[in-house]
């Protein structure tokens, strides 16, 4: 968790409201990847970026190299939004070392 | 379907077993990872495969060792296991082809408990 630091480290929300997740990054990272992991532990991938931004439905992501950080958004959250997120990124040149993430932001969304 | 498979969900075992863990991804992918993901839910590389090349996350001890039949396929050992391989391990592929997208896909992990 020392070369992805996540903020917050947890989150509680309102049906209904947004907030905003971040990665801040000691790595020159070249792509970021967002991820919900489930109560089951399973991991499902929500976006894959290189610097510039996606967005798919209530979620909005963008990555800046240059500043390195990567910032998550949830719009209007739902209780099915509950989960840890997770941002990993990909350090340049050094692909082969796999996906090096954060510690988590774990995400609470209530009526 | 395409996507990465585990087995077993999950494995209770003695200190000193021998243990192995299955990894299947269909989805054509040329690369297949190996994670850690301790109680402190942070996950951590122990293994990279592509085209017959390992890479070895050095603080991985000696007795993880990867197994691979095929692109498709990268199996985890581990010879004699200790308290502290109480974690759920985490397999993912990609691909590492020019002009692809290099995603990560995760399959649902194997929780092992050492007792």
């Amino acid at each position: 968790g020392d070369k992805v630091k996540q903020s917050p480290s947890a989150l509680s929300l309102q049906e209904g409201t947004n907030s905003a997740l971040r990665c801040n990054f000691s790595i020159a990272a070249t792509t970021v990847q967002w991820f919900l992991q489930n109560p089951r532990g399973s991991l499902m991938n929500l976006f894959y970026l290189v610097p510039g931004t996606k967005e798919n439905g209530r979620l909005k992501s963008a990555f800046d190299s240059k500043e390195s950080y990567s910032t998550l958004h949830i719009r209007d959250a739902q209780l099915e939004d509950s989960g840890t997120y997770f941002c990993a990124a990909e350090e340049d040149g050094n692909y082969a070392q796999g996906l090096t993430f954060g510690l988590g932001t774990r995400v609470s969304v209530f009526p | 379907e395409t996507a990465v498979f585990q087995t077993p969900n999950y494995h209770v075992t003695q200190v000193g077993n021998e243990v192995s863990f299955n990894c299947k991804q269909t989805l054509g992918h040329d690369t297949m990872y190996w994670y850690k993901q301790d109680s402190k839910k942070l996950l951590k590389i122990m293994f990279s495969y592509n085209n017959k090349q390992l890479i070895v996350n050095e603080t991985v001890p000696r007795r993880f060792s990867p197994q691979s039949s095929d692109k498709a396929h990268l199996n985890l050992r581990i010879k004699s296991v200790e308290p502290e391989d109480s974690a759920v391990y985490l397999c993912a592929s990609s691909s590492r082809d020019w002009g692809s997208s290099y995603e990560q896909y995760f399959g649902p992990g194997t929780r092992l408990t050492v007792l």
